[in-house]
């Protein structure tokens, strides 16, 4: 069966600092991958999604970048974080058949993130 | 691009109600429309979902209903119990990896 790991859970992080967060997936091959951020209380916000490795897609332009350098592999990075990065994270995978049929998305635990 | 709308964003029943959450989209290729349940601190997990050939589906006290002519859908909940107390989102896709989400809409289930 298909899993999706995502870590750490919880992160504080000063103002300026770097960020990685890392998301895999298991069971699957050529899944599309996705990070969302949630604000406290507030819906969910695509940040970038990819259908195959090193292919990236950004829904908003921010301090913030992804990448994918295997398959089942996603990663979310910033260089320096600012107040305004902090919420929950996270990721999130489809099966990735063409692009032609529809398939719920499958999200990770997700990592609360704290930036002080 | 699509824009989902869910309404309302709270929504309070006693134990045993019924709870209706409704969702309405713009984009007409959208054919696939999943509901989920996020609980406090966790990632969101897939309900129920309904593909655009079909009018309804139903899991047990749950079900969904879609009227693509008007464009919206909605997730019935019968039977409340506590447990069912949640943010459920609602969404809408045409191709896999434009799903959109709903603002969001928390459920208060009271004993």
């Amino acid at each position: 069966s298909q899993t999706i790991h995502q870590w750490p859970a919880t992160l504080v992080q000063p103002v300026g600092s770097p960020l990685s967060l890392e998301c895999t997936v298991e069971g699957t091959s050529n899944p599309n991958l996705y990070w969302y951020r949630q604000a406290a209380g507030r819906g969910l916000q695509l940040l970038f999604y990819s259908v195959g490795i090193g292919q990236i897609s950004s829904e908003v332009p921010q301090n913030l970048s992804a990448s994918r350098p295997q398959d089942r592999q996603f990663i979310l990075s910033s260089k320096k974080l600012l107040l305004s990065d902090s919420g929950f994270y996270l990721c999130a995978w489809s099966q990735g058949v063409g692009g032609k049929t529809n398939y719920g998305y499958t999200f990770g635990s997700g990592t609360r993130l704290t930036v002080v | 691009g699509e824009n989902v709308e869910q309404h309302p964003s709270t929504l309070s029943v006693q134990e045993g109600d019924s709870a209706v959450i409704k969702c309405t989209y713009s984009d007409s290729a959208s054919n696939y429309f999943p509901w989920y349940k996020q609980e406090l601190g966790k990632g969101p997990q897939l309900i129920i979902d309904i593909r655009s050939n079909v009018g309804e589906k139903k899991d047990q006290r749950i079900a969904v209903t879609l009227n693509k002519t008007a464009k919206h859908f909605s997730l019935h909940i019968t039977e409340t119990q506590p447990e069912d107390s949640a943010v459920y989102f609602c969404a809408a896709s045409s191709r896999g990896h434009d799903m959109r989400f709903g603002a969001g809409t928390r459920l208060t289930v009271k004993p």
